[in-house]
């Protein structure tokens, strides 16, 4: 089985100060991992994902993700936060085992506000 | 470049009636799914599809039917709607998966409300 937690509902932060969205996975074998970002009343966008090697992966809009096998973590992060950031976002798990075509675990999201 | 398109955008059902919420896609994709979101949930699995022919039940694939006759369309059927199917539900779909596992596009949503 697979799983994703994202254990904070909410996350605040000033423009141009940095953020980090926290995510931790589960998976039998080595996962795929991925994030997602939804502004009201809009389908998710891709940001981006980790297939393997760099564990250092960059996407768009300045987001980067940090995959930590020992920890299980996939945190997002950006340098310097902007209001137009603010929506919510996804952290997603595959294992790369799994039959099934692309079936994608989603956590339960964080709302990330970033205020002046 | 349409993407994923569902529709309807919104729909009030009464309990008890049925409908059929359409979703296709232009890009060619193999896989195809359904999920609901709901507050505090996140997203849930409810059908997928690998190819044309091919369904699968995902995590939540109760009171839900669907089918696959083309590689671009996958309508999801709620055969008897009941108050708990009341969500917001998303299409998704990408290439097959494997090793060139990409990114999943999602449509627009569909907000159902069953009174």
């Amino acid at each position: 089985a697979q799983s994703v937690a994202q254990p904070e509902d909410q996350v605040n932060v000033a423009e141009g100060n940095p953020l980090t969205v926290k995510c931790t996975y589960s998976v039998s074998g080595n996962p795929y991992l991925f994030w997602y970002v939804q502004y009201p009343n809009r389908g998710l966008q891709f940001l981006l994902k980790y297939i393997t090697g760099d564990n250092l992966v960059k996407g768009s809009y300045g987001f980067e993700a940090e995959f930590n096998k020992s920890q299980t973590s996939f945190h997002l992060k950006k340098p310097s936060a902007l209001v137009s950031d603010s929506a919510l976002y996804f952290c997603a798990v595959r294992d790369r085992l799994t039959g099934g075509g692309n079936k994608l675990t989603f956590g339960t999201g964080t709302q990330l506000k970033v205020e002046l | 470049n349409a993407g994923v398109t569902q529709t309807p955008k919104f729909q009030v059902l009464k309990t008890g009636q049925s409908m059929t919420l359409q979703c296709a896609q232009d890009m060619n994709h193999e896989y195809m799914s359904w999920y609901r979101q709901d507050p505090g949930m996140g997203l849930r699995l409810i059908h997928y599809s690998v190819g044309a022919g091919i369904t699968d039940q995902g995590e939540v694939p109760n009171g839900y039917n669907v089918s696959r006759s083309t590689t671009e369309d996958f309508p999801l059927r709620l055969l008897s709607a009941a108050p708990s199917q009341t969500s917001v539900y998303f299409c998704a779909s990408s290439y097959a998966g494997g090793s060139n596992t990409g990114e999943l596009f999602f449509g627009e949503g569909s907000r159902l409300t069953v009174l």
